[in-house]
C-alpha cells in the first residue's frame, strides 16, 4: 500500500509568480484535502477534491485552485504568489470525503518559499 | 478566531513519566476529535481519536480524554518514550453545520522526551 506522494519537495517562487503543487493518494482513497502550514501555526484548510470537483472550501482567495485527475490524484495552483503564500502544504488523502472518523493520510509536504 | 487551541507550545518530560498535552475549542458543533504527530520532514500521521458521546478512548500507551461541558480534551502517554518526541496537534470535526469535510488544527505542542 503506497501512502501519499508530493512533488515538489521543495521550491522556491518570486512574488507575482505561479506555482503548481502535485499529489498522489493513497491507494484505495478517493478524496483529496490541501492544508496549509505557515510557521508556528497548525494546517488550515484549503478545498477538498471528490469525484473530480471542489467539495469544500475554506478561507483562501480564488488565485488558489485546484483539480484532481480520474486516478484521484491532485493539484494545487497558486497564482499572483505573495510573501504571505509562504508555507508547507499538505496534501491529505481519504476514503470519504466526510471528515471525523474517516482519518486523512497525509503526504509530507510541499515547502514553497516566495521572495 | 482561532477554534481549536492548544496553549502550551512546548512540554518537556523525562523518560518513562506521563506526558499530558492539552487542548481547548471553542465550536459547539464539533463532535470528533482527533490527534495527529509529526516529526520533522513528514507529514502528520494520526495517532488517536474520540467521539463525541464518548469520554475517554485508549490505545496502548495513548489515551484521550474529553470533557465536553469544558470543552477541553487532553492526550495522555504512558509512559513516554525518546521516540515519542514530535509536535503534536488535536484536530476537530463537526459532522453537521455543512462542513463535514474539513478539519480544524491547532498549533501544536512539540513534545520532547529526555532520555
Amino acid at each position: 500500500e503506497t501512502g501519499v506522494t508530493q512533488s515538489p519537495t521543495h521550491l522556491i517562487k518570486t512574488r507575482g509568480q505561479q506555482v503548481t503543487l502535485r499529489c498522489s493518494s493513497q491507494s484505495g482513497h478517493n478524496t483529496v484535502s490541501w492544508y496549509q502550514q505557515a510557521l508556528g501555526q497548525g494546517p488550515q484548510f484549503i478545498f477538498q477534491y471528490y469525484r473530480e470537483e471542489e467539495n469544500g472550501r475554506g478561507n483562501f482567495p480564488p488565485r488558489f485552485s485546484g483539480l484532481q485527475f480520474p486516478n484521484y490524484s491532485s493539484e494545487l495552483n497558486v497564482n499572483a504568489l505573495e510573501l504571505d503564500d509562504s508555507a508547507l502544504y499538505l496534501c491529505a488523502s481519504s476514503s470519504s470525503p466526510k471528515s471525523g472518523a474517516n482519518v486523512l493520510t497525509f503526504g509530507a509536504g510541499s515547502r514553497l518559499t516566495v521572495l | 478566531d482561532q477554534q481549536v487551541k492548544q496553549n502550551s507550545p512546548s512540554l518537556s518530560v523525562q523518560e518513562g513519566r506521563i506526558s499530558i498535552l492539552n487542548c481547548d475549542y471553542t465550536n459547539s458543533m464539533f463532535d470528533y476529535f482527533l490527534w495527529y504527530k509529526k516529526y520533522p520532514a513528514e507529514g502528520p500521521t494520526f495517532l488517536i481519536s474520540i467521539s463525541s458521546i464518548k469520554d475517554k478512548n485508549e490505545d496502548g500507551r495513548f489515551t484521550v480524554f474529553l470533557n465536553k461541558s469544558a470543552k477541553h480534551l487532553s492526550l495522555h502517554i504512558v509512559p513516554s518514550q525518546p521516540g515519542d518526541s514530535a509536535v503534536y496537534f488535536c484536530a476537530a470535526s463537526a459532522s453537521s453545520g455543512g462542513s463535514n469535510y474539513k478539519l480544524t488544527f491547532g498549533k501544536g505542542t512539540l513534545l520532547t522526551v529526555n532520555p
